[in-house]
């Protein structure tokens, strides 16, 4: 089994609609979760950084962790033609230990 | 602050060519990375440094070497270059907080491709 589970998609939604996008993990120790976006052809880009369990909210952008059940998500409102990316997930336990990464999910958002 | 550069963007080798990809980061980060991306199985850690003089295996390692002699350079050196180095190299760094460090920056890419 995979530390961090992530469907890679792809996620076709039309402009303007709700877009969830989820990872799972297995490692209860981690408690840092990260979000990044990676246009085409480009590096990653941190987009959203939470610790522990809760909501962060930034802008269009809301990622939620629950630890019970360790799920995350990342929520986009108003989703719009240019948030079409691969969003990977990110996690670490914390300390100096490494960041494992998701797999990352292709959306696409048609106009 | 021009982040985390690398050099070159694309590469085309031969097998059993060597060559070094250049990483340089001017945010003053003292924990830099090596990453590959393939389709399908997402970033895998090659090799990372928590400083000038200190790096360390990743997931990854063989058939690539490092260096750090410097804060803001960390190069990715390829030896005897195999088609299972075909990839997409990601360079990052991060900072440390007082509870560790992990959001990293990373550069655009290079793209190697091996024949």
């Amino acid at each position: 089994q995979k530390e961090v589970e992530q469907d890679p998609g792809p996620l076709s939604v039309p402009e303007g609609a709700i877009v969830s996008l989820n990872c799972t993990y297995s490692n209860s120790a981690f408690q840092y979760f990260m979000w990044y976006r990676q246009y085409s052809r480009k590096g990653p880009e941190l987009l959203m950084y939470t610790y522990s369990s809760g909501n962060k909210e930034d802008g269009r952008f809301t990622a939620q962790v629950d630890k019970s059940s360790k799920y995350i998500s990342l929520f986009i409102r108003d989703s719009q033609p240019s948030d079409s990316a691969t969003y990977l997930c990110a996690m670490n336990s914390g300390g100096y230990q490494k960041v494992t990464f998701g797999i990352g999910t292709k959306l696409q958002v048609i106009p | 602050n021009a982040g985390v550069t690398q050099t070159p963007k694309f590469r085309i080798l031969k097998i059993g060519q060597s060559m070094t990809l250049q990483c340089t980061q001017d945010m003053n980060h003292n924990y830099m990375y090596w990453y590959r991306q393939d389709p399908g199985m997402g970033l895998k850690l090659i090799y990372y440094s928590v400083g000038a003089g200190i790096t360390d295996k990743g997931e990854v390692p063989n058939g690539y070497n490092v260096s750090r002699s410097t804060t803001e350079d960390f190069p990715l050196r390829l030896e005897l270059a195999a088609p299972s180095q075909t990839s997409v190299y990601f360079c990052a760094s991060s900072y440390s907080r007082e509870r560790g460090t992990y959001e990293q920056y990373f550069g655009p890419g290079t793209r190697l491709t091996v024949t």
